[in-house]
Parts: C-alpha cells; structure tokens; sequence
C-alpha cells in the first residue's frame, strides 16, 4: 500500500483478554517499530524489527507483550491479560534501511475497560 | 540525562510571529536527525529532516551542531495552521551492530499560535 497501515483504529476490551494489534509497513521497508502513546506523553518504544535480525525488545514493558513479524512484512503485536494501564495509542513505523525516516501508521487506540 | 530533549512548552505566539524549537540529544553515534509533526490524536508525520548545512523549506528552516549535538526548528510567519507538537527525532546506530537502528523521539514542543 501506500502507506503505514494498522488495524483496528479503535479497540475496546475488557481487563484479562488479550488483544492482537496488526502494522502492514511500506512495501519495501525492511525496518519497522512499534511505539506506544499514553494521552498527553510522549513516544514510547516498545520493539524494533529489522530484515532477518533478532528484534530487539528491551521496550517491552513486560511479558505479557510480544510481537512478531512474519515474512519480514506484516507486524503483529499481542498483549497478553490486558490491564487498564495498557490503554494507549499503539504507533507502528516503517523505514527504509540506513539512515532514513520513518513513516507511521494512523495508530490503534487501545482501551481497557 | 534523556537522550533527546526538548522544551515541553507550550509555546503560544501570536500569527506572524518567528517561533525557535530547541533540541539537544546525548548519543553522539547519532546519524540523522528529523523534525516531525504531531497534531492533536493522530499520528507524527515528518515534517523535515535536518543536514549539517542546515536545510530551508519555506517557512521552516533547520539547523544541525553535532560539535554541540543540538538541533533547532525556526518558523517564520507562524500560521493558526502550525498549531501542533513538534518532535525532535535522531535515528543511530544500535550496540547490537550495523544494520540495526535506534530512532528517538523528543518528548515534543507544544506550539499553539493564536489569531
């Protein structure tokens, strides 16, 4: 496509289910990113994927978060027993490798009710 | 010390008026360096990435000081339509090796320009 795209845009779920969170990046971007958003803060990174590499997790704020990259394409983010603090808008970019910009996807914003 | 910092703001001026965003970062493996956009519940879109000449386009102009590792935005003739966070972004190379990036976001300047 286009651009970043991600699904769902909207998601409500009850505390304790777990959820799954889809990025489809630029066709051709072989780096991608998953950030997380709390209302009024900044940018928080959770996992980067790059090619073949191991991603790297270390923003992963526990183990109830995982996600996966199939194909070197699409991007799937699972959180695990869903807690109220999980609300938030979940980013996901795409990039060219090197030193390139990242272009983002529209965003899902989680609720945990 | 945060590996990118800005000033949180906001920053309300008048339309018309010349507004500087600063921005320092602490990596100095750091590489490239962006400014981006974020409106109010959407996403961050690019706004302009930032060379060591420093880089104009219209009304924004960028500037780059790896000596200082600071980087500023100026607009000029701000617009009610600039109103938005603006994001300092630096993208390096990660400890696990070449090919793998870190991209760092500021925690962003809140601009709100008033008619």
């Amino acid at each position: 496509g286009a651009g970043v795209s991600q699904s769902p845009s909207n998601k409500v779920t009850e505390k304790g289910k777990d959820v799954e969170l889809r990025c489809d990046p630029i066709s051709g971007h072989t780096a991608l990113y998953w950030y997380r958003q709390s209302l009024g803060q900044g940018l928080e990174f959770l996992i980067y994927f790059q090619g073949n590499s191991a991603p790297d997790k270390s923003g992963l704020p526990s183990d109830r978060f995982s996600a996966e990259r199939t194909g070197g394409s699409v991007s799937t983010l699972t959180i695990q027993r869903t807690q109220q603090e999980d609300s938030a808008v979940y980013l996901c970019a795409s990039s060219l490798a090197g030193f390139t910009e990242a272009f983002f996807g529209q965003g899902t914003r989680l609720t945990v009710v | 010390r945060k590996e990118v910092e800005q000033d949180p703001g906001p920053f309300n001026v008048p339309e018309g008026a010349t507004v500087a965003f600063n921005c320092t970062y602490s990596n100095s493996a750091s590489q490239s360096f962006f400014w981006y956009r974020q409106d109010c519940r959407k996403e961050p879109k690019l706004l302009m990435s930032v060379y060591s000449s420093g880089n104009e386009d219209g009304r924004f102009t960028a500037q780059l000081n790896r000596a200082s590792q600071y980087i500023s935005l100026l607009i000029r003739d701000s617009k009610l339509s600039d109103s938005a966070t603006y994001l300092c972004v630096v993208k390096a190379t990660r400890d696990s090796g070449a090919g793998s990036y870190q991209l760092t976001f500021g925690k962003g300047t809140k601009l709100s320009v008033i008619p």
